[in-house]
């Protein structure tokens, strides 16, 4: 079965820092997508991790321990604009499919 | 380059009735998949089409079902709609697999409400 876990909702202070965990217990991995989509919105590409290790691009980064099924992406020196959901994914190349966690929602307060 | 295109945007629908979703997906990709995205859960895979062949199937009966075009449109149609059909309905598009993934670029989403 497959099964993964974000926190539903987060809230931070613009210009701090946020880490959001992604726990998962999947038959089959191959990679972990994180996507951001604001509210009404197309979510969007923002990594994907297949290898231990963290992985940098510009304000966000994301990690991954295969061994303990755990990810986190980091969000850095937030803005307003970072208010949306964030979606943890476990790619299965068996059947080329992606399996969502529920999203966490993150909330940037001025 | 136009991103994945998806119609119509809203669809107002009652209980037994059938509903019928495009999807366009950006130019030189040949697979399309459609996710559901009911409220307060998260995005759950539909079905993966990939040069007009049906791929792989997530866990729906089978009165969700779809099509994919010679153009690689897609088409998603949900047959003797229930309540719990209401859910925005994401299409994403991706290049044929020819490494280990391909990345899905989403469409804006249909949202069907079933009254």
């Amino acid at each position: 079965g497959q099964n993964i876990d974000q926190p539903t909702e987060m809230t931070a202070t613009e210009g701090a820092i946020v880490q959001i965990n992604c726990t998962y217990q999947t038959s089959g991995f191959n990679g972990l997508f994180w996507y951001q989509q604001h509210a009404g919105e197309a979510p969007t590409f923002l990594s994907y991790n297949v290898l231990d290790g963290l992985e940098e691009k510009g304000r966000f980064s994301s990690f991954l321990s295969r061994s303990k099924g755990y990810s986190y992406l980091l969000l850095k020196e937030l803005q307003m604009k970072d208010s949306a959901s964030y979606l943890c994914a476990v790619y299965k190349a068996a059947g080329n499919k992606l399996t969502f966690g529920g999203g966490t929602r993150v909330l940037v307060k001025p | 380059e136009a991103g994945v295109t998806q119609s119509p945007t809203h669809l107002i629908k009652t209980s037994a009735q059938q509903a019928t979703l495009r999807c366009s997906p950006i130019s030189g990709h040949t697979s399309v998949y459609w996710y559901q995205q009911a409220l307060g859960l998260g995005l759950q895979f539909l079905l993966w089409y990939d040069e007009g062949e049906e791929r792989n199937r997530g866990n729906f009966p089978p009165r969700f079902s779809g099509r994919q075009f010679p153009n690689y449109s897609s088409e998603l149609n949900v047959n003797a709609l229930e309540l719990e059909d209401s859910a925005l309905y994401l299409c994403a598009s991706s290049r044929t697999r020819d490494r280990e993934y391909n990345e899905q670029f989403f469409g804006p989403g249909t949202r069907l409400t079933v009254l």
